[in-house]
């Protein structure tokens, strides 16, 4: 139980494009996802919370214009790289947590991620 | 803010032992996680602590002490499998999860 998909798993796009992400939750109900990008070999960098039926909550210096998210039903979330550049390359990994809490306190589940290259 | 340090890298033989150490400062606390990520993978839940102590889980256990803001992750009879970043967790008064950088393992024959 508990799995995460995403879609794409690789992406290629043109300086300028936009670039949509999913992210969904197969055998639970997920009020709430999170947005990470992680650059090599570092850590991972939430960029957004993501609730249900309501607007994401975006951490500080992430751009909510540039990196639209839509969590329009309790399994699914997206996020949309508009007029994607070069420096937006990156790993984008979405993560859901299950609803009502689990035994393991707000344990996030993790999709296999996205690797977004910008050219 | 919220630190959360480790150490950027460990080596060790197969059949080793390894302990990771995680030490944090976050504005509040709501648990500690280990996950296990290989390169280019989503990371992989290991294990929980929200109290003090130490939680055994087969050849992975992980320790806490909330007073001191440390937790460590011991692998026992390591295998190559092993080889892997692991990322130190805290889950924040707002249920968030704020990472470290991640401490890669290598696991050498």
């Amino acid at each position: 139980g508990a799995v995460v998909s995403q879609h794409p798993s690789r992406v290629i796009c043109k300086s300028g494009t936009s670039v949509k992400i999913e992210c969904r939750s197969l055998d639970f109900q997920a009020t709430t996802m999170f947005w990470y990008r992680q650059f090599p070999k570092q850590s991972l960098m939430l960029m957004a919370t993501s609730n249900e039926g309501s607007k994401a909550t975006y951490e500080q210096g992430v751009e909510k214009d540039k990196f639209l998210i839509n969590h329009a039903s309790l399994t699914l979330s997206t996020l949309t790289v508009t007029s994607a550049h070069p420096e937006d390359s990156s790993f984008y990994i979405c993560s859901a947590r299950e609803h009502p809490r689990t035994s393991t306190g707000y344990e996030q589940y993790f999709g296999p991620g996205t690797r977004l290259t910008v050219t | 803010g919220q630190n959360i340090d480790q150490p950027t890298e460990m080596t060790a033989t197969e059949g080793a032992i390894v302990q990771i150490n995680c030490t944090y400062q976050t504005s509040g606390f709501n648990g500690l996680f280990w996950y296990q990520q290989h390169a280019g993978e989503a990371p992989t839940f290991l294990s929980y602590n929200v109290l003090d102590g130490l939680e055994e889980k087969g050849r992975f256990s992980s320790f806490l002490s909330r007073s001191k803001g440390y937790s460590y992750l011991l692998l026992k009879e390591l295998q190559m499998k092993d080889s892997a970043s692991y990322l130190c967790a805290v889950n924040s008064n707002d249920y968030k999860l704020s990472f470290g950088a991640g401490t890669t393992v290598t696991v050498r024959a």
